[in-house]
């Protein structure tokens, strides 16, 4: 049983648009948030991070934004780039605690 | 620094035949762990270890064996390979008391016939 549900599996979006992963979990002692990028062929690499503590985090074209009340966090990536194709994964995991919970994974596509 | 590294890269083995997949990491991290990747299933935790000596179970430990004798290394044992062992293997490293970020390495894809 996935302690952290992603969605959608995949998804298509054209050079320069918007693209939006979805998170949500149900345990609410989840206290650090990542977000895996992996290429075909290559292991996951963390993309950027957030805590509880705020809702929202930007590290270049990457933002997460984070729903505490909703246990719900979700990855934009704006002005998408066909070098961002690959594969997300949302992660969680709890205080102290190096275990990750991933998510399923959505393998994004960007048409040039 | 080479970083995390697993060998080999791909492997085929038959129903029953065990083998031993290989993880290394030259970053001096306490935490080690496996997990294995299947589409639509992300990735899943088999073991972990939290330092030399010390290993504990993941969420799918059944069918895999580990053992930690040197902070570096962190092989990943296959008892009687299964067909439903066939999967992506990805070791990953972390520096305890750090940002929590793991590194993967470069994943070992086993087939079980």
């Amino acid at each position: 049983q996935q302690q952290v549900k992603q969605s959608p599996q995949s998804l298509i979006v054209q050079k320069g648009g918007i693209s939006i992963i979805n998170c949500a979990y149900e345990n609410t002692a989840f206290d650090y948030f990542p977000w895996y990028q992996q290429f075909p062929g290559k292991g996951p690499a963390l993309l950027i991070a957030i805590r509880p503590d705020v809702s929202e985090k930007k590290e270049g074209r990457f933002t997460i934004s984070f729903n505490k009340s909703a246990k719900q966090f979700s990855l934009h990536i704006m002005d998408s780039q066909p070098g961002d194709s690959a594969t997300y994964f949302c992660a969680a995991s709890l205080p102290g605690d190096y275990k990750l919970s991933f998510g399923a994974g959505t393998t994004v596509t960007v048409r040039a | 620094n080479a970083g995390v590294t697993q060998t080999p890269k791909f492997q085929v083995l038959k129903t029953g035949q065990s083998m031993t997949l290989q993880c290394a990491q030259d970053m001096n991290h306490e935490y080690m762990s496996w997990y294995r990747q299947d589409p639509g299933m992300g990735l899943r935790l088999i073991h972990y270890s939290v330092g030399a000596g010390i290993t504990d179970q993941g969420e799918v430990p059944n069918g895999y064996n580990v053992s930690r004798s040197t902070t570096e290394d962190f092989p990943l044992r296959l008892l009687s390979a299964a067909p439903s062992q066939t999967s992506v293997y990805f070791c990953a490293s972390s520096y305890r008391g750090g940002t929590g970020e793991q590194y993967f390495g470069p994943g070992t894809r086993l087939t079980v016939t």
